[in-house]
C-alpha cells in the first residue's frame, strides 16, 4: 500500500491555466506538507498543515493554495501558472508537528509540473 | 537567517568509506535530519539526532554537536546503490524542516 500518494505523476500546461495536485496519505498522520524543488534542488517547504494551524512561507506567492478536505488530504491548487511555476512538487506528512523523530516526513512520489 | 551548507557533490569508490559533512544555522533547533534521495524519487530519512554524540544504524552512522552547528553522515562500506543525492535538514524553533540543497554522492567502482 502507497502510504503518501500524489496525482498526477506528470502535468504539462500553458502560462495563466489553474491547476491541483491532490495528496493523500493513510499513516494515519496529523501534519501534512507540500514542498517545491526546483532545477537546484533545493527543497523548499511552501506549507504546512494540520488540523490546528496553516503555516504558509511566507515567500509562497499566494496564487498557491492549500485545500485539506480532511485529515488525509491536503491538495495544492495554483492559480494563473508561471513559467517559474515549473518544478517537482512534494507533499510530506508526518505523524505530530512538534519536535523528535515523529516529525519524520514521509514523501509522496512527486509531481513534475512544467508550465509552457 | 537561516541557513544550511553541505557540498555539492563527492566521489567515493566502492567498499570505501565517505563522510558527508553539514552545517546549520536556525532560529532554534529541534533536531537534524538526513534524508536520501535517488534520482527522479522522493527524499527517504535516514537519521535523526537531537543530542550530541554519533548514531549508528547499519552502514550509516550521523553525528551532532550542538554547540558547534554541525553534523555528518557516515556511510561505510558503499555499493554502487548508494549513489544519491544526502539532504541535511535542521529543525527550526516552528517546528519547519530547514534543508540543504543536498550532496550528490558518486559511487565509482
Amino acid at each position: 500500500d502507497t502510504a503518501v500518494s500524489q496525482t498526477p505523476k506528470y502535468l504539462v500546461t500553458q502560462m495563466g491555466n489553474d491547476k491541483s495536485i491532490k495528496c493523500e496519505q493513510n499513516l494515519g498522520h496529523d501534519t501534512m506538507y507540500w514542498y517545491k524543488q526546483d532545477s537546484k534542488k533545493f527543497l523548499k517547504i511552501m506549507f504546512s498543515y494540520n488540523n490546528k494551524e496553516l503555516i504558509i512561507n511566507e515567500t509562497v506567492p499566494n496564487r498557491f493554495s492549500p485545500k485539506s478536505p480532511d485529515k488525509a488530504h491536503l491538495n495544492l491548487h495554483i492559480n494563473s501558472l508561471e513559467l517559474g511555476d515549473s518544478a517537482v512538487y512534494f507533499c510530506a506528512s508526518s505523524q505530530e508537528f512538534s519536535g523528535g523523530a515523529v516529525n519524520e516526513q514521509f514523501f509522496g512520489p512527486g509531481t513534475r509540473l512544467t508550465v509552457l | 537567517g537561516q541557513n544550511i551548507d553541505q557540498p555539492t557533490e563527492m566521489t567515493a569508490t566502492e567498499g570505501a568509506i565517505v563522510q558527508i559533512n553539514c552545517t546549520y544555522q536556525t532560529s532554534g533547533f529541534n533536531g537534524l535530519f538526513w534524508y536520501q534521495q535517488h534520482a527522479g524519487e522522493a527524499p527517504t530519512f535516514l537519521s535523526y539526532n537531537v543530542l550530541d554524540g554519533l548514531e549508528e544504524k547499519g552502514r550509516f552512522s550521523s553525528f551532532l554537536s550542538r554547540s558547534k552547528g554541525y553534523s555528518y553522515l557516515l556511510l561505510k562500506e558503499l555499493q554502487m546503490k548508494d549513489s544519491a543525492s544526502y539532504l541535511c535538514a535542521s529543525l527550526d524553533s516552528n517546528y519547519q524542516l530547514i534543508w540543504g540543497a543536498g550532496t550528490k554522492l558518486i559511487i565509482k567502482p
